[in-house]
């Protein structure tokens, strides 16, 4: 297992548009998140699943994001209309029920121009 | 809303130097993580402590949790330059999401 990946790894959109990430997580790892970071901040909880289901979701995630998860495998985040605020460092973790610690993916850096 | 204040933000230190970083709050934890974070690169998990009190070490580094589970601090002992990065303190509650500080930036030079 080479651990959480994630696809692309930057991303420049123009303002308006549509982007979609994707996040492979540890596939023993039932629980897989998003986070969202920008530049002297610590990641901002997005969104969370365990398998398939998405449980709770931030107050962060306007209408225009969506995320799915599938048969519980990898996930998807998908961007609506995209603006400049939505620039940001996208990061995906998953962890095992049970076990706290978390592994992350290496990120999508997303510039909206 | 559970917040976590770390500090110092920034420090720069020569390699050798002993450093100590901080992690407060006025919320208690059930359990406390430390990350450490390059630039364009995910955090990486480095400690998970639970029980009030706890001190754990990996190699030079030692990691505490504060007797009332609201406080933690991480001491670098002989500081190398591959230390540099940006250290993370996240909280866990009796949920599954993590709060995060906004991290403490360090520099070590040659």
């Amino acid at each position: 297992d080479t651990g959480v990946s994630q696809d692309p790894r930057h991303k420049i959109t123009k303002r308006g548009q549509n982007v979609t990430f994707r996040c492979d997580p540890i596939s023993e790892h039932n629980r897989l998140y998003w986070y969202r970071q920008t530049l002297g901040q610590g990641p901002e909880f997005l969104t969370y699943f365990q398998n398939e289901a998405q449980l709770e979701k931030s107050r962060l995630l306007s209408d225009r994001f969506s995320a799915e998860r599938p048969k519980g495998s990898f996930s998807t985040l998908e961007i609506q209309r995209t603006e400049q605020g939505d620039s940001a460092m996208y990061l995906c973790a998953s962890s095992l029920q049970g076990d706290g610690g978390y592994t992350f993916g290496s990120g999508t850096r997303l510039t909206v121009v | 809303t559970q917040l976590l204040e770390q500090s110092p933000q920034f420090l720069s230190i020569q390699e050798g130097e002993n450093l100590t970083v901080y992690c407060n709050s006025s919320s208690v934890f059930s359990s406390l993580q430390w990350y450490r974070q390059e630039p364009g690169e995910g955090p990486v998990l480095l400690v998970t402590v639970v029980t009030g009190g706890e001190v754990k070490k990996l190699k030079r580094l030692t990691f505490q949790f504060g007797d009332a589970r609201k406080d933690s601090s991480l001491h670098i002992t002989a500081a190398q330059p591959g230390d540099t990065g940006l250290y993370l303190c996240a909280g866990g509650g009796s949920n599954y999401k993590l709060t995060f500080g906004k991290g403490t930036l360090l520099t070590v030079n040659p």
